[in-house]
């Protein structure tokens, strides 16, 4: 069965200051996708990124970073220069690839509150 | 595109009556819609996976008879809690996956639904 965890639980940042979130995932596929998503205090998830296993190129989207390495199974996420808006919570998820409909269930991570401080 | 609803946002109900919660992809045919629970500071905690006309598989531990969950068409379903209970105060969440959007594994989520049972 596949595992994903959030090892931080609270992380407490003053704004401007880089954090990074880390992931670290557990499967025995070979092919699957990686996610990470942005729960704010309203409660509704929004979608960062989504990586296959056979693409490990990192990515920038603005403030945000992603690291992939498969060597470690890690998935980790930086926000450089961080901002008060960027408080929320992360999830790590995963879900195995090569099935779809009924089988796609994602496997989140316990998630990650992120608070930063003006 | 993509988007999913939910309604309603909240809902504050009596203890032992039945609530009713929709899900719709607004602009894709969801063969398929997943529930998910989630309790305060918590991960989201997978309930059941629906496909369009067939039963939905619950996960273990969910009581398929408290909580119904119909899947009648590619754009809606539904989750009725009966005869709601304390404790069954949460915030539920939908997710859909379906054709058009050029990855099987990928779901769309909700913004989600708080329950209050009082």
């Amino acid at each position: 069965a596949q595992k994903v965890t959030q090892a931080q639980t609270e992380i407490s940042v003053v704004e401007k200051e880089d954090v990074t979130l880390d992931c670290v995932y557990e499967t025995r596929d070979t092919t699957y996708y990686l996610f990470w998503y942005k729960q704010p205090p309203s409660g509704e998830l929004v979608f960062l990124i989504r990586r296959n296993s056979f693409d490990e190129q990192n990515e920038i989207s603005g403030r945000y970073s992603w690291n992939f390495q498969k060597s470690t199974s890690s998935f980790n996420f930086t926000i450089t220069a961080s901002q008060v808006v960027d408080s929320a919570v992360y999830f790590c998820a995963l879900v195995l690839g090569g099935r779809a409909g009924a089988n796609s269930k994602l496997t989140f991570g316990k998630g990650i509150t992120l608070s930063v401080r003006p | 595109g993509a988007v999913v609803s939910q309604h309603p946002s909240w809902v504050i109900c009596k203890s032992g009556t039945s609530v009713k919660i929709e899900c719709r992809s607004l602009d894709f045919q969801a063969t398929t819609m997943f529930w998910y629970r989630q309790f305060p500071k918590q991960s989201l905690m997978l309930m059941a996976t629906s496909n369009e006309g067939s039963k939905a598989t619950y996960e273990q531990g969910v009581e398929k008879d408290k909580f119904l969950i119909n899947h009648a068409s590619l754009t809606l379903s539904t989750l009725t809690v009966t005869s709601a209970h304390p404790e069954d105060s949460s915030f539920y969440i939908c997710s859909a996956s379906g054709t058009g959007q050029g990855i099987w594994y990928e779901q769309y989520f909700g913004p989600g639904t708080r329950l209050t049972v009082t």
